[in-house]
């Protein structure tokens, strides 16, 4: 079981947008803004889309956004495009003694 | 333009050894910590060990500690998981990840991939 909770699969059509939820305790998601999220394509390494909850790295499209309340963070996806379609993994900084806890992951399908 | 990459991965049989290596390019490597990060087949991704820029910190999974030891050389920028008694759940894509900041929370940059596969 994964320490952060994000839904198993999400869709939508393209130009739409979607929220893909990712619920932590007071610990990690709540207590630091220091969620990030990854985008993996099949059989593709990840890559880092949002950090520090809502910046994004250069070159990432600005169609990916962050944002948090209380323990929950969220990364929406506005004009869905069908290469958006791939898992999204979110991570968290934690004050225990482990790095890099993630969510289960997400499956984002683009209809 | 930052690179990583992996190699070391193979099958081995349960019990043995393996030593993963990650060759860092094009930043400043001695001045990062690096991760390393697993994907069992059809799997969520699982942090497995980081150490800190100048090696004077390392932390473990719990999942792997005692038997995986991280290290780095900064003169050869290269990253190491060394990694005994291996398990059949150990099977998975090694990833090596370049840290953000040096918090060990955000992965910024990540390798390839190496397979590792234990079975008999």
């Amino acid at each position: 079981q994964s320490a952060l909770t994000q839904p198993a699969s999400v869709s939508g059509s393209p130009g739409q947008s979607i929220t893909i939820s990712c619920t932590g305790t007071s610990s990690d998601v709540g207590g630091y803004n220091y969620v990030s999220w990854y985008q993996q394509h099949p059989g593709k390494a990840p890559k880092l889309m949002i950090y520090d909850v809502s910046n994004r790295p250069s070159g990432v499209s600005n169609r990916f956004s962050g944002s948090k309340s209380g323990n929950t963070a969220s990364l929406t996806i506005s004009g869905l495009q069908a290469e958006d379609e791939a898992d999204y993994y979110c991570s968290s900084y934690t004050n225990s003694n482990t790095f890099g806890v993630f969510g289960g992951g997400t499956k984002l399908t683009v209809l | 333009q930052a690179q990583l990459v992996e190699s070391g991965g193979g099958v081995v049989q349960p019990g043995g050894s393996l030593r993963l290596s990650c060759a860092a390019s094009g930043f400043t490597f001695s001045s990062y910590g690096m991760h390393w990060v697993r994907q069992a087949p059809g799997k969520g991704l699982e942090w497995v060990a980081f150490i800190r820029y100048d090696r004077s910190n390392k932390y473990y999974a719990d999942s792997v500690k005692g038997r995986f030891t991280v290290s780095r050389d900064n003169s050869r920028n290269t990253l190491y998981l060394q990694m005994n008694s291996l398990r059949a759940e150990d099977t998975a894509v090694y990833y090596c990840a370049k840290d953000l900041k040096d918090r060990g929370d955000t992965f910024e940059i990540w390798g390839q991939g190496t397979m590792v596969t234990v079975s008999s």
